[in-house]
C-alpha cells in the first residue's frame, strides 16, 4: 500500500522559513516523480512544485517560485519542500503527492499544515 | 497557463440521482485530464485519469468524457458516500491546474 506521510508543518512569522518532510513507503520512490499540491483553507488545490524521478526536472508555480525549494532523498524514500521568505498567503494544508504518469497525481498524503501569522 | 473553470458550483441532489460535472479549459488539450474526489476532512484521491480511465477501486458508477476543452464526470446513481467536492485537473502543460471544484450535496 501507497503511504505518504508529511510532517515539518507548524506557525511560523512572516518572512520566516519551514522544512516539509514527506516519507514514502509501499512503493519504489526512485521510479516515480514527486509533486507538492496546497489547499488554503476553504479553498480549491494549488499545485506548487514537481520533482522528476530521475532528478533532472523541477517545475514550480510562479506563486512560490524563487521561495521554495523541492529535494528528494531516494536512499531515505523522502521529498522535501523548503520554504523561505514565508507570507500569510503561503497558510494551507499541503500535501505530498505521486505522479503516476507525467502529472497524473495518483496517491496522496493526508497532509501538513502551515500557517504563517504574526 | 491552462485555467479550468468547473460549473455547476454546487450541484444539490438526492440519492440515486444522476450527477452531471462539468470541466471546461481556456484552451484545447490532450487527453491529459484528471478527477479527484475530496471529501470533508480528508485528502483528495483520484477518480479517473486520461479523461476515462477509472483509478484502482473506483466503481463504474463514475465515467469520464470529454475532448477539447469540454470534459464531463457523470455519476450516474448518486451513492451517500459520493457527496463530496471534485476537482478536475490537467496534465498537458506545466504548471499543473485544477478547477475551482465542484461541491455535490444532499439534496
Amino acid at each position: 500500500e501507497v503511504q505518504l506521510v508529511e510532517s515539518g508543518g507548524g506557525l511560523e512569522q512572516p518572512g520566516g522559513s519551514l522544512r516539509l518532510s514527506c516519507a514514502a513507503s509501499g512503493f519504489t520512490f526512485g521510479d516515480f516523480g514527486m509533486n507538492w499540491v496546497r489547499q488554503a483553507p476553504g479553498k480549491g488545490l494549488e499545485w506548487i512544485a514537481y520533482f522528476s524521478s530521475r532528478g533532472d526536472v523541477t517545475y514550480y508555480a510562479d506563486s512560490v517560485k524563487g521561495r521554495f525549494t523541492i529535494s528528494r532523498d531516494n536512499a531515505k524514500n523522502s521529498l522535501y519542500l523548503q520554504m523561505n521568505n514565508l507570507r500569510a498567503e503561503d497558510t494551507a494544508l499541503y500535501y505530498c503527492v505521486r505522479n503516476e504518469d507525467v502529472g497524473v497525481l495518483d496517491s496522496w498524503g493526508q497532509g501538513v499544515l502551515v500557517t504563517v501569522s504574526s | 497557463e491552462i485555467v479550468l473553470t468547473q460549473s455547476p458550483a454546487t450541484l444539490s441532489l438526492s440519492p440515486g440521482e444522476r450527477a452531471t460535472l462539468s470541466c471546461r479549459a481556456s484552451q484545447r488539450i490532450s487527453s491529459c485530464l484528471v478527477w479527484h474526489q475530496q471529501k470533508p476532512g480528508q485528502a483528495p484521491r483520484l477518480l479517473i485519469y486520461h479523461v476515462s480511465n477509472r483509478a484502482t477501486g473506483i466503481p463504474d458508477r463514475f465515467s469520464g468524457s470529454g475532448s477539447g476543452t469540454d470534459f464531463t464526470l457523470t455519476i450516474s446513481s448518486l451513492e451517500p458516500e459520493d457527496f463530496a467536492t471534485y476537482y478536475c485537473q490537467q496534465c498537458t502543460t506545466w504548471p499543473l491546474t485544477f478547477g475551482g471544484g465542484t461541491k455535490v450535496e444532499i439534496k
